[in-house]
């Protein structure tokens, strides 16, 4: 267990809808990173938050969104799903804003399906 | 765009060779190289390198960077079925705020018994 907390497991939903997925960082982490991973793109860097705020952004599509509350999780939302979205979605955490020497611990992710 | 390619895309061995992963890298500002292993579902941590020509160790594992050729090498000796999975290499760029990692499409090692 990396102590990094992903729920659901796994979601299946159709097109169009709306999804949340949840992580829960290591206890004292208070960055958390949103990756997806998918079986042509590999794993791509989404998006960063820092103790609540914003800090970096990557390739993260216009519907999506996240944010990190002020108990530290963090949620990413992602809505009119197509099947192109279909992926394991990663969260993973780290102490410091700019990242650890050891590179951060990930989460074991939720396996999204569109249909 | 940063960028990095892993070579071989797959890798199949027997028990007891030696195998040589490839990591080669374009990075705007480079901060550090990091290998991961990837089992069934999280990546896990194996390391990070910032510096040329120094290994990095851990048991049957290593690796070493060359920041003037902009590559990376991931060594496992003496491979075992427990090495089957996919190595995956990364960058980190050095930027003003944040972090991130860029990551390779990774090699998929199977080691037969």
């Amino acid at each position: 267990d990396s102590g990094v907390t992903q729920t659901p497991k796994h979601l299946i939903t159709a097109t169009g809808q709306r999804v949340t997925l949840r992580c829960s960082p290591r206890s004292g982490d208070l960055s958390v990173y949103w990756y997806q991973q998918s079986l042509d793109q590999g794993l791509q860097f989404l998006i960063q938050y820092y103790n609540g705020e914003e800090r970096a952004k990557g390739n993260i599509l216009e519907r999506f969104s996240a944010q990190q509350f002020p108990d530290l999780h963090s949620e990413l939302n992602l809505s009119s799903l197509e099947l192109g979205d279909s992926a394991l979605y990663f969260c993973a955490s780290s102490v410091e804003q700019a990242g650890p020497s050891y590179g951060y611990t990930f989460g074991s992710g939720t396996r999204l399906t569109v249909v | 765009e940063d960028k990095v390619v892993q070579s071989p895309l797959s890798l199949v061995v027997h028990e007891g060779d030696t195998v040589t992963l490839n990591c080669s890298y374009e990075v705007t500002n480079f901060r550090s190289l990091l290998w991961y292993k990837q089992e069934k579902k999280a990546p896990t941590f194996l390391f990070m390198l910032t510096s040329s020509g120094i290994e990095k160790k851990s048991g049957r594992l290593s690796s070493i960077l060359d920041k003037k050729e902009l590559f990376s090498i991931l060594n496992i000796t003496a491979t075992q079925t427990g090495d089957s999975a996919v190595y995956l290499c990364a960058v980190r760029p050095r930027m003003e705020y944040g972090n991130k990692l860029v990551f390779g499409a990774g090699t998929i090692l199977r080691v037969k018994s």
